[in-house]
């Protein structure tokens, strides 16, 4: 069981916007700012998307935004396209000895 | 460009060891903190191990007292070292880079698979 709790799937239409929500504990999404979301395509590695809540790294489309609110964090996707189809997961920093923990990923599809 | 290779995955039955290298070009290893994450097929993430640039180490309970992460700086290249394999153990191991100021896992390279089985 991930340490962090995201919904098993999402879906929306090209276009729309879709939100996945990432639910920690006061140990770390809810103490810290430093949360990140990661997407992964199938057979690929992950890269960055948002760090640190709600920064986004050099060439990571404005269309994703972070925020976050209490013990939850969420990532927006407006204006979905067909390649944003993929697994997303966050990432927090702990305050536990394991220093790092996962969601359990979300699959995002476009229809 | 940065670039971080891992090599050193394969098959291997129970109770045995294996070594992962991940050799990293774009950055200094010695200067970094850098961790190794898996994702065991069809399944999420799991955080493994970090190694700071002052030598500290930290490790999922999963694998404490089984798996040692090292560095060689001559060659900038990260290891993970693998006692004690279990079938759970089978996984695609990630190195990346943990940027310790942002708390965040930014560079990460391809992965290499492990597979555990008799």
């Amino acid at each position: 069981q991930s340490a962090l709790t995201q919904p098993a799937s999402v879906s929306g239409s090209p276009g729309q916007s879709i939100t996945i929500s990432c639910t920690g504990t006061s140990s770390d999404v809810g103490s810290f700012d430093y949360v990140s979301w990661y997407q992964q395509h199938p057979g690929k590695a992950p890269t960055l998307m948002i760090f640190e809540v709600n920064i986004r790294p050099s060439g990571v489309p404005a269309r994703f935004s972070g925020s976050k609110s209490g013990n939850t964090a969420s990532l927006t996707i407006s204006g979905l396209q067909a390649e944003d189809e993929a697994y997303y997961y966050c990432g927090s920093y702990t305050s536990i000895t394991t220093l790092w923990v996962f969601g359990g990923g979300t699959k995002l599809t476009v229809l | 460009e940065v670039q971080l290779v891992e090599s050193g995955g394969g098959f291997i039955q129970p109770g045995g060891s294996l070594r992962l290298s991940c050799a990293v070009s774009g950055f200094t290893v010695s200067s970094n903190y850098m961790s190794w994450v898996r994702q065991a097929p069809g399944e999420g993430l799991e955080w493994v191990s970090v190694l700071y640039s002052g030598g500290t180490t930290f490790y999922a309970d999963s694998v404490k007292g089984r798996f040692t992460i090292s560095r060689d700086n001559s060659k900038n290249t990260l290891y993970l070292q693998m006692n004690s394999l279990r079938a759970e153990d089978t996984a695609v191991y990630y190195c990346t880079n943990y940027n310790y100021g942002d708390k965040v896992l930014d560079y990460w390279g391809q992965g290499t698979l492990v597979t555990v089985s008799s």
